[in-house]
């Protein structure tokens, strides 16, 4: 069955820096990856998803990811954050012989003036 | 991608009670999924919901706690039954079209 790890617990960044998630995952083919995003008191928004092809992802909300097979890993980036921007951000994995999705722990993202 | 409804957005419940949260979607899929995100947690698979079928529950999760309804290829149901305080959770439904969507959430609170 897969799985995923997101190492990091909470990140703190300031508003204009750079910000990156990690993501790995456990799964022995090629995996469906997803992040997505959590805002306090509401659901799970999308940001973007890997089914096959490039690698590098592109997302909404200026979100963007790369999966790097050798690494099993599928980190989030964005160049420059913005307050709004503060939220949970959960990777998830799922099969393409399997509808169910496996989420990680989650990644809590504060922004600093 | 699909749209869905859910409600209750959220609820105070009484314990021993029951509630049932409600999904709609805006097109015909074929399963959709219930999550049950506890506070402070990531999200679990309550159950997958085909319609014309029974519900596939995870292991930890039980028809009698947690039964759901298909009655068509838009709309579920997951009632929550003879809940404790341990049940306050959010609980999120969920389609697979080309990506996985979710609903808003239901947050409930059980007293």
């Amino acid at each position: 069955a897969q799985s995923v790890t997101q190492p990091d617990i909470h990140i703190t960044v300031s508003e204009g820096a750079s910000l990156e998630l990690r993501c790995n995952y456990s799964y022995g083919a090629t995996p469906y990856l997803f992040w997505y995003v959590q805002s306090p008191g509401q659901g799970l928004q999308l940001l973007l998803k890997y089914f096959s092809g490039d690698t590098l992802v592109q997302g909404i909300k200026g979100f963007e990811a790369e999966f790097k097979r050798s690494q099993s890993s599928f980190n989030l980036r964005k160049p420059s954050v913005h307050w709004s921007d503060a939220a949970e951000y959960f990777c998830a994995v799922g099969a393409s012989n399997d509808y169910k999705l496996s989420f990680g722990a989650g990644t809590t993202v504060t922004v600093r003036a | 991608s699909a749209v869905i409804s859910q409600k209750p957005s959220r609820d105070i419940c009484q314990r021993g009670t029951s509630l049932t949260i409600q999904c709609q979607v805006d097109s015909q899929v074929t399963m959709m999924f219930w999550y049950r995100q506890q506070p402070g947690q990531s999200l679990t698979l309550i159950a997958t919901a085909n319609q014309g079928s029974e519900a596939t529950y995870e292991s930890g999760f039980v028809i009698d706690k947690f039964p759901i309804s298909r009655p068509n290829l838009t709309f579920s149901t997951l009632t929550v039954s003879n809940m404790s305080p341990e049940d306050s959770s959010i609980y999120l439904c969920s389609v697979e079209e080309r990506g996985y969507t979710f609903g808003s959430g239901t947050r409930l609170t059980v007293v």
